[in-house]
């Protein structure tokens, strides 16, 4: 069966500093893979998706980046860190030609 | 473009009692649509979909949702509330016909079954 990591689970960052997030998804080959994060509203913002090795569409323009150095890893990462990137972090996962998405445990961000 | 709305920031509803959760949709094309419950902390689990066929579709824990074309809506039911139903639903739609491969979310609703 399909899994999906991700890491960590939480995170306590100053500004400024730089930030790694990884994600990783075992069982499944070329999955599309995606980064959304949830603000205090609640409210869930597609940032990155990605068909493919190399391949990144990026749906906000922000503060962040991702890549996809591995068919079934994708890395969501910042330079420098704002106080307005804390939220709530979380990868997903879904096979080509599927419907729905599975989700990871998510990564509470907190910059101070 | 496709988007969703979810009217209601939260929902009440007594142990026992049957729930509703509204969704409706926008969409240029064919919609697919889920429903996702997502408790404290944690990620996102998938209920259910409609993709095709039956109007009424079951998921997991005993919800249902009913697709209406007409009203473009995907209302989230389930006949008899449980205390442990009580977490944050989120509505999604993704338009195949427009070639778009991402999901678009609504703002999510809470919802809070009391004993």
């Amino acid at each position: 069966s399909q899994t999906i990591h991700q890491w960590p689970a939480t995170l306590v960052q100053p500004v400024g500093s730089p930030l790694s997030l990884e994600c990783t998804v075992e069982g499944t080959s070329n999955p599309n893979l995606y980064w959304y994060r949830q603000a205090a509203g609640r409210g869930l913002q597609l940032l990155f998706y990605s068909v493919g090795i190399g391949q990144i569409s990026s749906e906000v323009p922000q503060n962040l980046s991702a890549s996809r150095p591995q068919d079934r890893q994708f890395i969501l990462s910042s330079k420098k860190l704002l106080l307005s990137d804390s939220g709530f972090y979380l990868c997903a996962w879904s096979a080509q030609g599927s419907t729905e998405a599975f989700f990871g445990q998510g990564t509470r961000l907190t910059v101070v | 473009a496709q988007s969703v709305a979810q009217p209601e920031d939260q929902v009440n509803v007594a142990e026992g009692n049957p729930l509703t959760v509204k969704c409706t949709y926008s969409v240029s094309g064919n919609p697919y649509l889920f429903w996702y419950v997502q408790y404290p902390n944690r990620g996102l689990q998938f209920l259910l979909k409609y993709i095709t066929g039956d109007n009424l579709v079951k998921g997991s824990y005993g919800f249902e949702a009913e697709f209406n074309k007409s009203q473009t809506s995907f209302h989230l039911k389930k006949p008899s509330a449980l205390v442990s139903d009580s977490a944050l639903y989120f509505c999604a739609v993704r338009d195949i016909g427009s070639g778009y491969s991402t999901l678009t979310f609504g703002k999510g609703t809470m919802l809070l079954v009391s004993p």
